[in-house]
């Protein structure tokens, strides 16, 4: 029962273009979204979140944009840099809850120089 | 201000061994996680303290693990007997207050665990 889905296993673009993560879920409770970057030999980091009372939020070149009505939320990166190259999980909870965390599979971005 | 140090980084162990993983959270903080990440998929979670106590368990094999807190700082996860299953990344993560839905969790490097 995969709850939080990454359908894209990888994503591959240029320096200074946009990158497109996306992700869904499919439990209608779920209202606290986060982004984690993860590199190579190291544990994710956090990198933004969004309530479900918001459909967007910014932080510097990251922006997170959340379609409830979808269930659908994506990670926009402008300009993609190539140390933006690494893991991003999508995870979502629930409010109330114990911060219990459910993760997507992960997307694997490489930016090319 | 020190991370989450986990130890050892790798284990390599056969089938139907014990392994035991040690975390050291962030100082000061409260809660605790331990997660399991399978090659190809996100981390799950599989219990969460809070100071010693346990908030959640409910994903944790309990005929073959274990955890403990001790003291509400350190915390060790052991697997008895492992399975070939059982090989993965395993993530422990900590937050500073009571565990709740914004409480950010920060990640230490992983054991990874590979079972032959």
């Amino acid at each position: 029962d995969q709850q939080v889905k990454q359908n894209s296993p990888s994503l591959s673009v240029q320096e200074g273009r946009i990158s497109i993560l996306n992700c869904d879920y499919t439990n209608s409770m779920f209202d606290y979204f986060l982004w984690y970057k993860k590199y190579p030999a190291e544990g994710p980091t956090f990198l933004i979140s969004i309530s479900s009372i918001k459909d967007k939020n910014e932080d510097g070149r990251f922006t997170v944009f959340l379609n409830k009505s979808a269930k659908h939320l994506s990670l926009h990166i402008v300009p993609s840099q190539p140390g933006d190259s690494a893991v991003y999980f999508c995870a979502a909870s629930v409010s109330g809850n114990t911060g219990k965390l459910i993760f997507g599979q992960g997307t694997t971005l490489q930016v090319k120089p | 201000e020190a991370g989450v140090a986990q130890s050892p980084r790798y284990k390599i162990i056969e089938k139907r061994q014990s392994v035991a993983f040690w975390c050291n959270p962030i100082s000061g903080h409260a809660t605790l996680y331990w997660y399991q990440q399978i090659l190809g998929q996100g981390p799950k979670l599989l219990i969460q303290f809070q100071n010693n106590g346990v908030v959640d368990d409910s994903q944790l094999p309990k005929d073959r693990f274990s955890a403990e807190r001790l003291k509400g700082v350190d915390s060790t996860l052991k697997i008895q007997p492992a399975k070939l299953e059982d090989s993965a990344v395993y993530l422990c993560a900590s937050s500073l207050t009571s565990g709740g839905y914004t409480d950010t969790q920060y990640f230490g490097p992983g054991t990874r665990l590979t079972v032959l």
